[in-house]
C-alpha cells in the first residue's frame, strides 16, 4: 500500500507558468518535507512542516512556496518555474523530527 | 567544509565481494544517522539507522565513530542487486530538525 503519495509523477511546464506539486501521506506522520534534487546531486531540502510549523531553509529561493493544509497533504508551489528548476521534487514524511524519512516516488519536472 | 561528505565513486565490485563506505560530517552535534539507498531515477529508500553501538542487517553493518565524526556502511557478500546509490543523512537534534544528505556513494556490483 503506498504510504507517500505525489502526483503528478511526471510534470512539464512552461518557463514563467506557475506548477503545483502535491503530495499525500497515509502514516499520520507530523512530519513532512519538500527536497530538490538534480542529477548526480544529493537532496536538497528546501522546506519541511513539523505538523503545522512551517519552517524554510534560509536559500530556498522565493519563487518557491509550500502550503500543508492538514496533516495529510503538503503542495510545493513553483510560481515562476525557470530552467534552472528543472529537477525530481521529493515528498517525505517522518513521525518525529530526527527520525527516519519515508519519501514518495517524486514528480520529476521538466520547464519548456 | 561540506556538512555531509561522501566519496561520489563509483565503486566498482566483483559479485560477492566486500565494500566499505564513509561518510563524513562536520557537525560535532549530530544526533541522528542513517544510510539510504536511492536506485536510478528512484526514491531513496531507508536502508538502515545508524546508532552508537553499531548495528548489523544481515549483509549490511553500520557503524558510528564519533571521535572522528564519519559512519560507515559495510556490505558483505555484494549482489548484482545491491548496485545503487547509498546516501548517508545526519542531522542534529533540538531546535529544528534539518537533515542533511551527502551526495551518495555510486556502487555497481559486476558479475
Amino acid at each position: 500500500d503506498a504510504m507517500v503519495i505525489q502526483n503528478p509523477r511526471y510534470q512539464v511546464t512552461q518557463f514563467g507558468k506557475p506548477v503545483t506539486l502535491s503530495c499525500s501521506q497515509t502514516l499520520n506522520h507530523n512530519v513532512m518535507y519538500w527536497y530538490q534534487q538534480k542529477s548526480s546531486q544529493a537532496p536538497k531540502l528546501l522546506f519541511h512542516y513539523y505538523d503545522k510549523d512551517f519552517n524554510n531553509e534560509a536559500d530556498t529561493p522565493d519563487n518557491f512556496q509550500s502550503r500543508r493544509p492538514n496533516t495529510s497533504f503538503c503542495f510545493l508551489d513553483i510560481r515562476s518555474p525557470g530552467l534552472g528548476d528543472a529537477a525530481m521534487y521529493l515528498c517525505a514524511t517522518s513521525r518525529e523530527a530526527e527520525g527516519e524519512q519515508y519519501f514518495g516516488p517524486g514528480t520529476r519536472l521538466t520547464v519548456t | 567544509r561540506k556538512e555531509v561528505e561522501q566519496d561520489p565513486g563509483p565503486f566498482n565490485v566483483p559479485e560477492g565481494a566486500t565494500v566499505a563506505f564513509n561518510c563524513t560530517y562536520s557537525n560535532s552535534a549530530s544526533q541522528s544517522f542513517f544510510w539510504y539507498r536511492q536506485d536510478c531515477r528512484k526514491e531513496p529508500k531507508l536502508l538502515m539507522s545508524v546508532y552508537s553501538s553499531g548495528n548489523e542487517d544481515g549483509r549490511f553493518t553500520a557503524q558510528l565513530n564519533r571521535a572522528s565524526q564519519y559512519i560507515s556502511l559495510l556490505i558483505r557478500d555484494s549482489k548484482l542487486s545491491d548496485s545503487a546509490t547509498y546516501l548517508c543523512v545526519v542531522a542534529s537534534s533540538g531546535g529544528s530538525y534539518i537533515p542533511t544528505f551527502g551526495r551518495g556513494t555510486s556502487l555497481i556490483v559486476h558479475p
